[in-house]
């Protein structure tokens, strides 16, 4: 079975700083796909990045980007210039392509931006 | 409607009481996801439709949980004799297509339903 570690419980940062969130992730898969999903205080998960396990590029998207690396089995999330907005619970996701391909989820990081 | 809704967005039941949860999903979409998320944790797989067809119900934790998508559209997550360690977020989600038929793998979530029972 996967399974996904996100090892900050709690993360703070200054408003336009740069933070990095780690995720670590076991599979004897060979291909899958990877997802960072933000949980706001109002509950609802919205889908930051997502990056498939046969690309080496790493994902970006506008102030988000991942360091994926694979034989490590790592998936960090850099966020740039940090906002207020950016002020939620961040959860690591993975997903098999075999079967429901439903999303195996870590315990999350509590990311808060201070002004 | 524009994205996937939830009903109701808060139910407190005694325990021992019957509760059913109802989802919305974008419309179109194929796939339909439950999860639970207990407090300040990560949310954990139930069940997954592919259109009216339960695929995959090996996360539902008991027998006292059922789930059905009858029409391919709404879902109804119900749960017999609620117990207190049944208090949780649901989460439904739902997607267009999975990735081996072209899909983005991407789930688009609901509000969620937050139980709390006494």
């Amino acid at each position: 079975a996967q399974t996904v570690t996100q090892s900050q419980p709690e993360m703070s940062v200054q408003e336009a700083e740069t933070v990095t969130l780690s995720c670590t992730y076991d599979t004897s898969e060979s291909n899958y796909y990877l997802f960072w999903y933000k949980q706001p205080p109002s509950r609802q998960m919205i889908l930051v990045i997502r990056q498939e396990a046969y690309k080496q590029q790493n994902a970006t998207e506008n102030r988000f980007s991942v360091n994926f690396q694979k034989a490590a089995k790592s998936f960090s999330l850099k966020i740039s210039d940090s906002q207020l907005g950016d002020t939620a619970m961040y959860f690591c996701a993975f997903m098999g392509i075999q079967g429901a391909q439903k999303l195996v989820f870590g315990q999350g990081t509590r990311l808060t931006i201070n002004p | 409607g524009a994205g996937v809704s939830q009903s109701p967005r808060y139910k407190v039941a005694k325990r021992g009481q019957d509760v059913a949860l109802r989802c919305d999903p974008i419309s179109g979409h194929v796939s339909l996801f439950w999860y639970q998320q207990a407090l300040g944790q990560g949310p954990e797989f139930l069940t997954y439709f592919q259109n009216e067809a339960q695929l995959d119900k090996s996360g539902l934790p008991s027998d006292r949980f059922f789930a059905e998508r009858p029409e391919g559209s709404v879902s109804t997550l119900k749960i017999q004799r609620t117990q207190q360690e049944d208090s949780a977020v649901y989460l439904c989600a739902s997607s267009l297509w999975g990735v081996t038929s072209g899909g983005s793998g991407e789930q688009f979530f609901g509000p969620g339903t937050r139980l709390t029972v006494l």
